[in-house]
């Protein structure tokens, strides 16, 4: 059963430029959450899709986004972009419906670097 | 509101040697705890879960971890390290209501294993 995947693994972009990540959650999960990992701030929530609505979103600014399709793959969006958003982002997955004692699987990540 | 604190940011131990790292949790209901690892460069792998019942908890790679209420702790042991157990370990708390997923994450404890 292939895990959670995340693409692109690595890129670049310069400041001001947008960017989209992509994931495709574990078969038959329709949870997907999103995770912000730097070495200043750890790893901090963005937020959670179940059956292409958001129900919950962490405390980001309005230019990070994101959406889930039918398939329950789910792509977030960073607008306008600022080096502080240099970062590890982590695509999770989890079967049932309701939290918070599902357990949660996560991707190997994407890398962004923001020049 | 609800936390995790790793009180130890770097552990060095020696191959062979027993293990535990720390994790204490501020949250006001019963807590789901997880405890995560993380190669350089990978994304996040579950060891182990708790969400009720017995309060230690066996996980993966001979690791176990035991749930205290009354110290609000989760910490989680090895009787011997391996060199292959160098990496970063997170401790979190499921901090979802209402149905969505939400995982709060302490800052992480880095294991080096020295020969």
């Amino acid at each position: 059963k292939a895990g959670v995947t995340q693409t692109p693994r690595y890129l670049i972009k310069t400041r001001g430029q947008q960017v989209t990540l992509s994931c495709s959650p574990i078969s038959g999960h329709r949870s997907v959450s999103w995770y912000q990992q730097t070495p200043g701030q750890g790893l901090q929530f963005l937020f959670e899709y179940f059956s292409e609505t958001q129900r919950n979103k962490g405390n980001f600014p309005g230019r990070f986004s994101g959406r889930q399709f039918s398939n329950s793959r789910s792509e977030m969006n960073v607008s306008t972009l600022e080096l502080g958003d240099s970062a590890l982002y982590l695509c999770a997955s989890s079967l049932e419906a309701r939290g918070p004692g599902n357990t949660i699987y996560f991707g190997e990540g994407s890398w962004l670097t923001v020049v | 509101a609800q936390s995790v604190t790793q009180p130890d940011i770097h552990i060095t131990v020696s191959e062979g040697a027993s293990l535990e790292l720390r994790c204490n949790y501020s949250y006001g209901a019963t807590p789901y705890l997880f405890w995560y690892v993380q190669s350089p460069g990978q994304g996040l792998q579950l060891l182990l879960k708790y969400f009720s019942g017995d309060t230690l908890v066996q996980g993966i790679k001979g690791f176990e971890a035991e749930f205290k209420r009354s110290q609000s702790s989760f910490n989680l042991r090895k009787p011997s390290v391996h060199w292959s157990d160098a990496a970063e370990y997170f401790c979190a708390v499921g901090a979802g209501s209402g149905g969505y997923n939400k995982l709060i994450f302490g800052a992480g404890t880095r294991l080096a294993v020295h020969p």
